[in-house]
């Protein structure tokens, strides 16, 4: 298995326009969490899937952010407007039911608000 | 990945030596722990987990101890090697819920 796969990997953009990072959890895998990695803040939980449903969403910072999982293979942040601060990585990571405490992360999109 | 830079706590080990990690959590209705290892430019990865039910669990070449009077988690590396340098954080379980609470991590430096 490949992994979990983000993309892009690095995104600069500048404040105001629409930001949309992209995740592809591992094959078979039920859980699905997106994280924010910042230097003040540490990691944080922002949302996180079972079966393609939104469960917990507390984490999301405001209305700029949401997120979506059309399918169990796809999943998708999307931030707009961008605003510096929202400057950060980003992981997903998934997980399966009986090792959902195993969350497996990808590489992570580092995202530059200019 | 982005560690959490100026601001971790940073331990330097000789290569050979064993490192010792903390950490204090924060609820002590916490029923789960992992310990993840992020190197630079890398997504956390799992490296041990311990359940609340018990004080010890040996991996390969590490151990975690769990504390609950104290609220105290430990990663103990046994023969540190160049490869062990990275920030390690523990995470947290509440006893709902699947949400982990990830701590600040702490920097780990191994010299040759």
């Amino acid at each position: 298995d490949a992994g979990v796969i983000q993309s892009p990997r690095h995104e600069v953009t500048e404040m105001g326009q629409e930001v949309t990072l992209r995740c592809k959890p591992i094959s078979g895998h039920d859980y699905l969490f997106w994280y924010r990695q910042t230097m003040m803040r540490g990691l944080e939980l922002l949302i996180y899937f079972n079966n393609n449903v939104p469960i917990d969403d507390s984490g999301m910072p405001e209305d700029r952010f949401s997120a979506k999982m059309p399918n169990a293979s796809f999943s998708t942040l999307k931030i707009q407007p961008s605003e510096p601060r929202d400057s950060a990585v980003y992981f997903c990571a998934s997980s399966h039911r009986g090792l959902w405490n195993e969350q497996f992360f990808g590489p992570g999109t580092r995202l530059t608000v200019l | 990945g982005e560690n959490v830079g100026l601001h971790l706590p940073t331990l330097s080990v000789q290569e050979g030596d064993n490192s010792i990690i903390n950490c204090a959590y924060s609820n002590s209705a916490s029923d789960y722990f992992i310990w993840y290892k992020q190197e630079s430019g890398k997504g956390p990865q799992f490296i041990i987990d311990i359940r609340s039910n018990m004080d010890k669990r040996q991996g390969q070449r590490v151990t975690v101890l769990l504390n609950k009077t104290v609220k105290h988690l430990s990663l103990q590396i046994a023969a540190t090697q160049p490869g062990d340098s990275a920030v390690y954080f523990c995470a947290e379980k509440g006893a709902a819920g699947n949400k982990l609470t990830f701590g600040g991590g702490t920097r780990v430096l191994v010299k040759p």
